[in-house]
């Protein structure tokens, strides 16, 4: 089945203490993208990498690190994580035609809280 | 300035009836054009793409107006199982940046 999993799906953590959301998809896809969606700000982009070593910054990278080593792996990093990373986190996928990425597929998410 | 407004709704519709959503976005240089559905708590999944003549997929009619910078979601004879947030999406240029509306909340009542 293709799909984008993601895991944790649940995490509560403190400040300051180290954590990795993994994302995989199976589908060998390009292009993939982390989100974080909070109420009234709706889906905001992160990170996204358009292929192996190749990661840019999205709209709120601060406070964030990825990498791409693999193709199907995609790990969000919270090297010291604070209150207001609290928030709910979704991976994407998706190939690359001449205009750029086209159709995303989500994974289920993750809702991380931090104390 | 956000790169992409939408009414937040609620829209309570009856069963039945067409409903029209509409995001605005700010950036003229815009690419590509998407309508995504999110169910409660649940990941986004594709709608449909917004093509610059209109497409349509069964029910749904998706229209872009770049010279109003404008796209529409229209949702005929409305079922019980379209109730759900609508978000808007838009990419720049490169066409590999996304951005997303808030979403627009429907309601459909029996």
């Amino acid at each position: 089945e293709a799909q984008v999993t993601q895991n944790p799906r649940y995490l509560i953590t403190v400040t300051g203490k180290k954590l990795t959301v993994t994302c995989s998809q199976n589908m060998n896809h390009e292009y993939m993208s982390w989100y974080r969606q909070d109420p009234g700000l709706g889906l905001r982009q992160i990170y996204y990498s358009m292929n192996v070593e190749v990661t840019d910054k999205g709209d709120v990278p601060e406070g964030y690190k990825v990498s791409r080593k693999e193709k199907r792996n995609f790990p969000l990093i919270l090297e010291s994580p604070s209150p207001n990373q609290t928030s709910l986190y979704f991976c994407a996928s998706s190939f690359i035609s001449p205009t750029g990425a086209g159709e995303q597929y989500f994974g289920p998410g993750t809702r991380l809280t931090v104390t | 300035r956000k790169e992409v407004e939408q009414d937040p709704g609620p829209f309570n519709v009856p069963e039945g009836a067409t409903v029209a959503f509409n995001c605005t976005y700010s950036n003229s240089a815009s690419q590509s054009f998407f309508w995504y559905r999110q169910d409660c708590r649940k990941e986004p999944k594709l709608l449909m793409s917004v093509y610059s003549s209109g497409n349509e997929d069964g029910r749904f009619t998706a229209q872009l107006n770049r010279a109003s910078q404008y796209i529409s979601l229209l949702i005929r004879d409305s079922k019980l199982s379209d109730s759900a947030t609508y978000l808007c999406v838009v990419t720049l240029t490169t066409g590999n940046q996304f951005y997303f509306g808030t979403g627009t909340s429907l309601t459909v009542i029996p």
